[in-house]
């Protein structure tokens, strides 16, 4: 059973770099793509992107300017960094693997991290 | 980033069912079986209740179903029970491939 293991700092100052990683447990980091998604207080999900084995990346346009994933196979793990981060950061970090099979025909978000809660507060 | 449509909230009381109603467009939900959807209890990681419009995760009870007409979709609880009081989101991956969110349903049990 896939299990996936959230780590980084969950407080930051605005204009710092939030680090997050996430290392896939009982499965291979590869054949998958593998997600971000945050929710921030009061509000709904929101999907900041996603990496495969081979480091090839989608990210929400949104965030894009600020964002890189990346993955490290020999540690079955993958990592989000955010640049310049400010209040409107601040949330519920999860990380969860993207089934996709298809050109895509079908999708869905079938394991999940247990989430970090990150803070940007001076 | 196109958007998905969902009401705020619907209630319902223990035993009844209820739908949930999920609008996008052909370039998300209206194409082939990519809406997927998920339980999220408050603390707690987001569930994979539905996959591919219709499918249920071998953890998830039969009391949940899925459909989808057009552009739109729909998740149905059937029996409602108190434990299925929680916010729903509704997914889909575009054709831009990215992934989107509706904006959440908040399910009352009342």
């Amino acid at each position: 059973q896939v299990q996936l293991q959230q780590g980084g700092a969950g407080l930051l100052k605005p204009s710092e770099t939030l680090s997050l990683s996430c290392t896939v447990y009982g499965g291979s980091i590869s054949g998958y793509f593998w997600s971000w998604i945050r929710q921030a207080p009061g509000k709904g999900l929101e999907w900041i992107g996603e990496i495969n084995h081979r480091g090839s990346a989608n990210y929400n346009p949104s965030l894009k300017s600020r964002v890189t994933l990346s993955v490290d196979t020999s540690k079955n793990q993958f990592s989000l960094k955010v640049r310049y981060v400010t209040a409107a950061d601040t949330g519920v970090y999860y990380c969860a693997r993207l089934y996709i099979s298809g050109p895509p025909t079908a999708a869905s978000l079938d394991v999940w991290g247990q989430g970090t809660s990150v803070v940007v507060s001076s | 980033q196109s958007a998905l449509t969902q009401p705020a909230s619907v209630s319902g009381s223990p035993g009844q069912s209820i739908t949930i109603s999920c609008t996008g467009t052909s370039s998300d939900a209206g194409t082939y079986n990519l809406v997927s959807w998920y339980q999220h209890h408050p603390g707690k990681a987001p569930n994979l209740m539905i996959y591919e419009v219709n499918k249920r995760p071998s953890w998830v009870s039969n009391r949940f179903s899925g459909s989808k007409s057009g552009n739109a979709a729909s998740l149905t609880i059937s029996g409602l029970q108190a434990e299925d009081e929680a916010d729903y989101y509704c997914c889909s991956y575009t054709s831009g491939n990215t992934v989107v969110f509706g904006p959440g349903t908040k399910v009352t049990v009342l």
